[in-house]
């Protein structure tokens, strides 16, 4: 049980134009999950937090406007990168936590995004 | 705010030696939960473990082991008789209650890499 699927796992686009990435909890339903990016050699960073029929919770430095995130079902959530440059090329992994007191979230396989 | 240090980067061992990673963490919340991820090449975050701040018990799971220390505010986790298959980025997390966020601080993890 409690798995999170992610689609696509890999995407390649042109700079300029904007990649809708998808986060399912396929057995469970998710009122909270998490939207990470992780560079090269480096470690994730969060970048918002979204709960299911709410607006998401953005960190720090993170653009809202850019990386627009929509909880619009217990068990999905996407993330869509508007107007791609080169530098948002990175690995994106979502997590997903259910409902009750576990704090434990559940990861995604993630998606490769590269922005030629 | 909430702080994970790693500060080993890399290890290099052989199979069948133990390995010890190092995870430090700071925190000002009373209630907190600390997490150990392994990352394989493939991308994917493995869970291998939750604890809780209330809860100092030793844990061991097969060849792998948890110490966990508040008075040092360490976190350390064990390999014993290290295989090729544990070769991986290993990440060190910690979760807190503050706003009930429950988001995830993650170190920036050290690579491990077992030599047959």
């Amino acid at each position: 049980g409690a798995v999170v699927s992610q689609h696509p796992s890999w995407v390649i686009c042109k700079s300029g134009t904007s990649v809708k990435i998808e986060c399912r909890s396929l057995d469970f339903q998710a009122t909270t999950m998490f939207w990470y990016r992780q560079f090269p050699k480096q470690s994730l960073m969060l970048m918002a937090t979204s709960n299911e029929g709410s607006k998401a919770t953005y960190e720090q430095g993170v653009e809202k406007d850019k990386f627009l995130i929509n909880h619009a079902s217990l068990t999905l959530s996407t993330l869509t990168v508007t107007s791609a440059h080169p530098e948002d090329s990175s690995f994106y992994i979502c997590s997903a936590r259910g409902q009750g007191a576990s704090y434990e979230q559940y990861f995604g396989p993630g998606t490769r995004l590269t922005v030629t | 705010a909430q702080k994970v240090t790693q500060a080993q980067t890399e290890i290099s061992v052989v199979e069948k030696e133990d390995v010890t990673l190092d995870c430090v963490y700071e925190t000002r919340d009373t209630t907190y939960y600390l997490f150990w991820y392994k990352q394989p090449p493939s991308g994917e975050l493995v869970f291998l473990i939750r604890r809780n701040s209330f809860d100092e018990q030793n844990e061991i799971s097969g060849r792998y082991s948890w110490n966990f220390q508040k008075s040092t505010s360490s976190f350390n986790f064990t390999i014993t008789a290290s295989q090729v298959v544990d070769s991986a980025v290993y990440f060190c997390a910690l979760s807190g209650r503050r706003g009930g966020s429950e988001k995830l601080v993650f170190g920036k993890g050290t690579k491990l890499t077992v030599n047959p």
